[in-house]
């Protein structure tokens, strides 16, 4: 049972564009809930990630909007660039105990020039 | 590199042969990580240690999977008579003692079982 759900699978930007990725969770145990970014051949790598007790978090073009009633959260991309080409990833965790991680299933990202 | 090192980083494996993933985490990093992951796939958890303790298991999918860290530090994943359902890249990721939240991840060991 996939426990985050990720939309779309696939996107395709423009440069200069805005990138949504979506992301749905139904554990209220999760309280932590980050951005993965993976090139291909490459493992992922944390770009931005936000706790519940904030509803937005933004460092530099990257952007997490939260929604806890909702049980939903999204990355935003501005100004999308040809370097921002790779997969995302969200992922959910409970921060007591051990905190593994649980993916979603991808979201490939293609800006073209 | 101060990184986590995952070696070998290509594996191919005749079904049924015994197969051993090496972990390198970052010096310092008490949680050790694997990770599955499925071509087109996000990452499934496989198991977690704290120091050499394996505190969470609950994802190898079967007895064939087994994983040890017994210095808490290096970790190895080994896979007894691999499936064609194994071939995966491993992923491995070590982080600080809990509530720092990252994951830093390895460039994992793809495995393909013919």
């Amino acid at each position: 049972q996939q426990q985050v759900k990720q939309s779309p699978q696939s996107l395709i930007v423009q440069k200069g564009g805005i990138s949504i990725i979506n992301c749905a969770y139904e554990n209220t145990a999760f309280d932590y809930f980050p951005w993965y970014q993976q090139f291909p051949g490459k493992g992922p790598a944390l770009l931005i990630a936000i706790r519940p007790d904030v509803s937005e978090k933004k460092e530099g073009r990257f952007t997490i909007s939260f929604n806890k009633s909702a049980k939903q959260f999204s990355l935003h991309i501005m100004d999308s660039q040809p370097g921002d080409s790779a997969t995302y990833f969200c992922a959910a965790s409970k921060q007591t105990g051990a905190n593994n991680l649980f993916f979603g299933t991808g979201t490939r990202l293609t800006v073209i020039p | 590199g101060a990184g986590v090192s995952q070696s070998p980083r290509y594996k191919v494996a005749k079904r049924g042969q015994d197969v051993a993933l090496r972990c390198d985490p970052i010096s310092g990093h008490v949680s050790l990580f694997w990770y599955q992951q499925a071509l087109g796939q996000g990452p499934e958890f496989l198991t977690y240690f704290q120091n050499e303790a394996q505190l969470d298991k609950s994802g190898l999918p079967s007895d064939r999977f087994f994983a040890e860290r017994p210095e808490g530090s290096v970790s190895t994943l080994k896979i007894q008579r691999t499936q064609q359902e194994d071939s995966a890249v491993y992923l491995c990721a070590s982080s600080l003692p809990p509530n720092t939240g990252e994951l830093f991840f390895g460039e994992g060991s793809r495995l393909t079982v013919l």
